[in-house]
């Protein structure tokens, strides 16, 4: 099945800070989706994004799915992004359906 | 529009007694997913499911644990003769159709086994 990985592992970022969020996969996709999880273990949509750039508020992501990865921009971070982010994707050759396999995530800690 | 519904949110097993999970997809959602969240870890595919149909079961512990999606009802993830291995978080998910569609997950189910 089609591999996911998450960089970096951890991050810690003072308030105001922006960071960047990287996820590889290993085969091409019809779905891609990220998610934040919160530290009340809520799992959040943030974007739907197979392709393309998206943005929401301080949040946006792009995804470039003919080199097989995708970045998760965060800017002017507050605590409140704090939490685990996940990057979900389903490969094109997947017969179960738009069954997401999950990256191991990103720690994200912001410090006031 | 109510998102996807679990419930309970927090259940409390003693090793050996059975835990039901349910699970009731978006208005309109006729496709589930059962993933679990051990500690510290990524969410695990468990299950796919249709109404009436185990479409995926690739990820399931092959003994005590079945899932269903009746034709009338919440999808039920069920979990026999409870270990403190089975302690973890259970999310379920729903889309509206096989393909090309997000996914919609819910708020989850915490199982502690004591």
């Amino acid at each position: 099945g089609i591999q996911v990985e998450q960089s970096p592992p951890d991050l810690i970022l003072q308030e105001g800070a922006n960071s960047t969020l990287r996820c590889n996969f290993s085969d091409s996709v019809n779905n891609l989706q990220w998610f934040h999880q919160n530290p009340w273990g809520q799992l959040i949509n943030l974007f739907y994004i197979p392709s393309g750039t998206k943005q929401n508020g301080r949040l946006s992501a792009t995804t470039v799915a003919t080199e097989r990865y995708s970045l998760l921009y965060i800017s002017s971070s507050q605590t409140t992004d704090s939490g685990v982010y996940f990057c979900a994707a389903n490969s094109l050759k997947e017969t179960s359906g738009s069954r997401l396999t999950f990256g191991e995530g990103t720690q994200l800690t912001v410090n006031p | 529009n109510a998102g996807v519904m679990q419930n309970p949110r927090h259940l409390v097993r003693r090793r050996g007694q059975e835990a039901r999970l349910r699970c009731s997809p978006m208005k309109g959602h006729s496709h589930v997913y059962w993933y679990r969240q051990l500690p510290e870890e990524g969410l695990k595919f468990m299950v796919y499911l249709q109404k009436e149909n185990i479409i995926d079961e690739s990820g399931m512990p092959k003994e005590r644990f079945s899932a269903e999606f009746p034709k009338e009802g919440p999808s039920i993830l069920r979990i026999q003769q409870v270990v403190r291995g089975d302690s973890a978080a259970y999310f379920c998910a729903s889309s509206p159709q096989s393909y090309n569609s997000p996914l919609h997950f819910g708020n989850g189910t915490r199982l502690t086994v004591t």
